[in-house]
């Protein structure tokens, strides 16, 4: 079967540091996102990765390991405006996106 | 505001109502999808159109049925739907299949009574 694991909840300081995992499992493999959603708002991209290794993009970077089927994503320097949920989703062979529950990120002054 | 509008952002409806939830992209997209999100679930994908033809169907309830007149308008009808069809449907839009970065639109939060 697909499937899709990431943390429920993490709680973190304003400035700090912090990385949400997830694991796969898809039948085939086409890349892994991150979307990141607001309350009450849409899903907006953050960042997508097919090969092995680390993406920057600002703050945020994301990790891929395709033989351990596990991901990352790390953000940095904290700010109270990214609490939100942080999505994985894996592309499968026929490039239809599985998607995590989300991981819903509280940050703390 | 990603170019991808839905209306109505929110909608409660009886069991024997009839509604239609509309979707528009304004980025010249090839593909577009119906999501369904309920709390703490992974979001579900009901339906994809590719060029106004649609290629999936995941076992959606067929109280439930699309409409893609073209490719910049998908459209989805609900018919005696249940309580437990209540949640956030959200619409999203994709260069093509392959080119799978999506860009949603803000939902419909719907409520079955």
């Amino acid at each position: 079967g697909q499937n899709i694991d990431q943390p429920t909840e993490m709680t973190a300081t304003e400035g700090a540091i912090v990385q949400i995992n997830c694991t796969y499992q898809t039948s085939g493999f086409n890349g892994l996102f991150w979307y990141q959603q607001h309350a009450g708002e849409a899903p907006t991209f953050l960042s997508y990765n097919v090969l092995d290794g680390l993406e920057e993009k600002g703050r945020f970077s994301s990790f891929l390991s395709r033989s351990k089927g596990y991901s990352y994503l790390l953000l940095k320097e904290l700010q109270m405006k990214d609490s939100a949920s942080y999505l994985c989703a894996s592309m499968d062979s026929n490039y239809q996106l599985i998607w995590g529950a989300g991981t819903k990120l509280i940050i703390k002054p | 505001e990603t170019g991808v509008t839905q209306t109505p952002r929110h909608l409660v409806m009886g069991m024997t109502n009839k509604k239609s939830l509309k979707c528009e992209q304004h980025l010249g997209h090839n593909a577009m999808y119906w999501y369904k999100q309920s709390a703490k679930k992974p979001l579900e994908l009901m339906f994809v159109y590719n060029f106004k033809e649609q290629t999936e169907n995941n076992s959606v309830p067929s109280r439930f049925s699309p409409e893609c007149p073209n490719s910049s308008h998908l459209f989805l009808h609900l018919h005696t739907l249940q309580p437990e069809d209540s949640a956030l449907y959200l619409c999203a839009s994709s260069q093509d299949l392959e080119n799978n970065e999506q860009f949603f639109g803000p939902g419909t939060r719907l409520t079955v009574l």
